[in-house]
């Protein structure tokens, strides 16, 4: 069965500090792997996105993220943090094929960010 | 954004009544989600539907069920409300297409069970 798991419930950085969330996926085969964020009150939108070639991707809002099979991980990045990145995120799993459209979501990083 | 729209955006309900939360799409995808969203807990698939009539269940199913008769729409019904149900949900569609499966989200429904 596919899994994440986000080991940190919540990170504080200063502003203009480099950034880096962890996720680790458990799947059987070649996963779907997304990073999403989520702002106090709203929905979750889609930061980056992997499915094959490339192993760093980059996304919006200056993030990347790197996906290593032999750690089974796919941690997002940011150089410099700016206080906007504030906000909940979220690293997911998903599967692809007629019934087996499954998308499973770590349970979240909380960010805060000191000035 | 994408087009879908979840209805009530607000509800607060007494315990053991039936409760039915809306999903709808104007973008033809074919994967539907309902997701429930607590404190420390991240959002959780409750169930799922990857066409008209095809539904699948998720990790915290019990308790609720869903119909989808329309590719457009996604119901989502707690048969008789309890207090663990309160939580916000969320709707999510994905498209079916190799470079193409991300998930969009709708706004959420907040939902109290008193």
């Amino acid at each position: 069965a596919q899994s994440v798991t986000q080991p940190d419930i919540h990170i504080t950085v200063s502003e203009g500090a480099s950034l880096e969330l962890r996720c680790n996926y458990s799947y059987g085969a070649t996963p779907y792997l997304f990073w999403y964020v989520q702002s106090p009150g709203q929905g979750l939108q889609l930061l980056l996105k992997y499915f094959s070639g490339d192993t760093l991707v980059q996304g919006i809002k200056g993030f990347e993220a790197e996906f290593k099979r032999s750690q089974s991980s796919f941690n997002l990045r940011k150089p410099s943090v700016h206080w906007s990145d504030a906000a909940e995120y979220f690293c997911a799993v998903g599967s692809y094929g007629g019934s087996q459209g499954n998308l499973i979501f770590g349970k979240g990083t909380k960010l805060s960010v000191k000035p | 954004d994408a087009g879908i729209t979840q209805s009530p955006r607000h509800k607060v309900t007494e315990t053991g009544t039936p409760v039915t939360l809306r999903c709808h799409q104007t973008e033809n995808h074919r994967y539907m989600y309902w997701y429930r969203q607590d404190p420390g807990h991240g959002l959780r698939l409750i169930h799922y539907s990857y066409g008209v009539k095809d539904t699948d269940k998720g990790e915290v199913s019990d308790g609720y069920s869903v119909s989808r008769s329309k590719t457009e729409d996604f119901l989502l019904t707690l048969e008789s409300a309890t207090s663990s149900q309160t939580s916000v949900y969320f709707c999510a569609i994905r498209q079916q297409g190799m470079g193409d499966t991300e998930a969009f989200f709708g706004q959420g429904t907040r939902l109290t069970v008193v």
